[in-house]
Parts: C-alpha cells; sequence; structure tokens
C-alpha cells in the first residue's frame, strides 16, 4: 500500500528565508506527483505537477524535484513571503487495478513570520 | 470558469439525521473524486468517478456512504445515518482524463464543512 509521509508536519521561518519541503513515498510505482497549497478553511490550489518522467517543475519562486527511485520529491521556495504561509500536500498518482487515484501526504504547516 | 462548486459549505446536523452533500464539477472534466479530510487521517479518496461511471469506491467506509453522478454536472455524496466519526471536511474534486498523459491537473472545490452532534 503507498504511504505519503511529509516531514517537517509544521515549519516555522522569517521572511525572506528559502526552505525545503520533503515528501518521501513507499512505492515507486506513480505515474506524477503532484505539490498543492491548502490555506485555512480552504480547498486545495495545485502548485505544481511532475511527470513521472521528469526531474523537476518549477513555477516562479517554486521548484519541485522528483526522484522515483529512493521515493522522494522536495518543494524549494525561494525568498519566502508571509503570503506564502499556508499547509503543503505532497500528493502522488498511482494506477491501482485499472483505476487512477491520488494519495496525499498529511502536509506541512508553513508559517513565514514578517 | 466558476470552478468545482460544492455545497452546503457548512452543515451541522444531529446524530442519526440524513446528509447530504452536492457538487458540479468543472465543465469538461470527465472524472469527479470525493475526498474526506481530518486532522488524524488526512485527505482520504473516498469514491471516484469517469464519464458518471463509479470506478473505485474502496474508500467508502461502511453502507452508509453513497454516492452518485446522475449527469456529467452533478454529483452527490449522502451519509445516511450520520454519526459524529462523520465529521469532517468533504472535498469534491475533477479534472480531465479523456487522454492519459500524467499531466491532468485536480482542481479541488472549496469543500464542505460537516458536523454531526
Amino acid at each position: 500500500k503507498q504511504e505519503v509521509t511529509q516531514i517537517p508536519a509544521a515549519l516555522s521561518v522569517p521572511e525572506g528565508e528559502n526552505l525545503v519541503l520533503n515528501c518521501s513515498f513507499t512505492d515507486s510505482a506513480i505515474y506524477n506527483l503532484q505539490w498543492f497549497r491548502q490555506d485555512p478553511g480552504k480547498g486545495l490550489t495545485s502548485l505544481l505537477l511532475i511527470q513521472s518522467s521528469q526531474r523537476e517543475q518549477t513555477s516562479g519562486r517554486l521548484n519541485a524535484s522528483l526522484d522515483k527511485s529512493s521515493g522522494r520529491s522536495t518543494l524549494y521556495i525561494a525568498a519566502s513571503q508571509p503570503g506564502d504561509s499556508a499547509t503543503y500536500l505532497c500528493a502522488v498518482g498511482l494506477t491501482q487495478g485499472g483505476s487512477e487515484k491520488l494519495v496525499f501526504g498529511k502536509g506541512t504547516k508553513l508559517t513565514v513570520n514578517p | 470558469d466558476a470552478g468545482v462548486i460544492q455545497s452546503p459549505r457548512h452543515e451541522v446536523t444531529e446524530m442519526g439525521q440524513e446528509v447530504t452533500l452536492r457538487c458540479k464539477p468543472i465543465s469538461g472534466h470527465n472524472s469527479l473524486f470525493w475526498y474526506r479530510q481530518t486532522m488524524m487521517r488526512g485527505l482520504e479518496l473516498l469514491i471516484y468517478f469517469n464519464n458518471n461511471v463509479p470506478i473505485d469506491d474502496s474508500g467508502m467506509p461502511e453502507d452508509r456512504f453513497s454516492a452518485k453522478m446522475p449527469n456529467a454536472s452533478f454529483s452527490t455524496l449522502k451519509i445516511q445515518p450520520s454519526e459524529p466519526r462523520d465529521s469532517a471536511v468533504y472535498f469534491c474534486a475533477s479534472r480531465v482524463d479523456r487522454f492519459f498523459t500524467g499531466a491532468n491537473v485536480l482542481t479541488f472545490g472549496a469543500g464542505s464543512r460537516l458536523t454531526v452532534l
């Protein structure tokens, strides 16, 4: 059974700091990996999607990497801002018995202090 | 595009009552997912539909839960009878799955927060 783990569960940093969020998964047979952002009381917003054949994706100050062989992904946030405060979730896409679904980690709650 | 629309946003009910949550996916999306989020268990997939057909309902916790998708623009998740342990935020999400590329982004609704007393 695929398990997705995110460490740390919470992270607090001062504004301007570069930071890395970690995600690990137990089964490397994934077809993609997605990073989402969730603000309190809101739904999830997709940030980056890395297909299984790719190594990384970038969007603005965000960079996500994928190492399938080791079962790891990182989300790098450059020059963090208070507006980046949110919970960040990673999810791996897998096929099981002909169906496709995402399995989520429990997230890392990020606080960027002004 | 109004995004994925869920209703109600908040529901407070008493144990034993029937609860119906509703979802309107993004127009043109042909896959729809129901997730449940709790502090203890995180986000769990309950069921997903492709072209209005249930593909995987292995995450539905028990027979008290049922989901339908009568057409491409509407889905319901029903809990009958509800119990306090069903209290959670229920999310609906949709995406386009006509061609498998591994690049199909899942779009979430704002969620329905259910409290069962």
